[in-house]
Formats: structure tokens, sequence, C-alpha cells
């Protein structure tokens, strides 16, 4: 256990589909991340949200979106999706610091599958 | 942007032989940390460095952070089975609120 859960553990969607995914931490940290993790791929790294405000989106395709209601809570909005969406979405969350990037907590992951 | 690049990719071992993977930034780097993902789990910080030429230890576990803040390494020392999963390296840079994933080794132990 790392403070951070996310549900679902897995989802299978049809491209014409809405779902949600969610990320809670129980760290009282002030930055929560969606990352985007495929095979044999490195990490992506998708939005970043710092006191609640987003603060980095790195290009996500707009079926992509964000919500981040409190510093406890980040939501993952997708919608007409493809199947190159399929992959394990990672949430994490970190304390932000003055000088340095602190190290960040992981969630276990949502498996998605786009058919 | 900044470029994290790890290698190598894949790395096969027989068990009680030592493992060294190897991190690279195109950037000079504010701090550099390392994680670990076993098969089916999610990344797991082990360590973070933030000084040049720094080396910590973690049991069978050696850091080091490149004297120019750009390369990194992890050597693990008689690998056991239990060392089995990827190893990523995350580079911080100016703004402190993200990091910069290497692409990962992934390594297999063989009884």
């Amino acid at each position: 256990e790392t403070g951070v859960t996310q549900t679902p553990r897995h989802l299978v969607m049809g491209m014409t589909n809405k779902k949600s995914l969610k990320c809670e931490q129980h760290l009282g940290h002030n930055a929560m991340y969606w990352y985007k993790q495929s095979a044999k791929k490195p990490l992506e790294l998708m939005f970043v949200y710092n006191f609640k405000e987003q603060t980095e989106n790195n290009s996500v395709p707009s079926r992509f979106s964000p919500e981040c209601p409190n510093s406890s809570h980040l939501f993952l909005h997708l919608h007409t999706l493809q199947p190159e969406d399929s992959a394990l979405y990672l949430c994490a969350s970190s304390q932000v610091g003055l000088m340095i990037a602190n190290e960040q907590f992981f969630g276990p992951g949502t498996r998605l599958t786009v058919l | 942007g900044q470029q994290v690049m790890q290698i190598p990719q894949y790395q096969h071992v027989q068990e009680g032989e030592d493992f060294t993977t190897y991190c690279n930034s195109s950037t000079t780097l504010s701090n550099i940390q390392w994680y670990k993902q076993r098969p089916g789990g999610h990344p797991v910080f082990l360590i973070q460095l933030v000084k040049s030429g720094e080396v910590k230890k973690q049991k069978r576990l050696t850091f080091q952070f490149g004297e120019a803040k750009k390369n990194s390494s992890l050597h693990i020392t008689a690998t056991q089975t239990t060392d089995v999963g990827t190893y990523f390296c995350a580079g911080g840079s100016g703004s402190a609120r993200q990091l910069t994933f290497g692409s990962g080794t992934q390594l297999t132990v063989l009884p």
C-alpha cells in the first residue's frame, strides 16, 4: 500500500463509451499526476496538478480530460477512445518542493482495454 | 525538451551475477531518482541522488550520480530472483513539478 488508490483496476470499453478513472491519495501531498504506460514504452507523463491547478499538459489528445476537484482526488475522463489508447494508466502523487522534484508515490494503476 | 535515455532495455543474468543499468540525460539534472516496477506492479521509489558524484548504497544495490549530473547508474551485486523487474531512472530538472522517466531496463534473473 503506497497511500494512493485507483479505481477501477481493470476497464474494458468500446470506442463510443464514456468512462472515468479515479485516483485518491491519502498522503497529504500537493501534486498529482497521470501517466500512461504502454507495452515496451517509457512512462509518459500526461497531466500534472499542483495545488489543484493543472500545470502541465503534455500534448494529450482532447479525448482525455482530467479533473482535480481537490488536492486528494484526481479523475481522468475518457471519451471516444481509440484502440491504441489501451494501456496501464498510473496515478501518482508527491509533495512538491521548492528546489527539486520529490519522490512520487504511484497507485496500482488501471489496466484499460479499448475495443 | 529534456530526454533521459536508459540502457540496456533488457538484461538476462544468471542468479549470482552482477547487473548494471545506465541512465543518460540530454541536459544537466537537479536530481535523479530510481524506481523499481515488479511484473504486474507499479513503480516503487528506491532512492534519490542530488549531489554531483554522489554514491549511495542499499544492501546489494549501488547508485551513482555523475560528476556532471547528466548520468547515473544502478549496480546490483550478486543478483537474486527477487531482483526481477523493470528499473527506471527519472531525472528532475529546473521545474520542481515533474520528472522525466527513462525507458527502463527489464531485468530477468535465471535461477
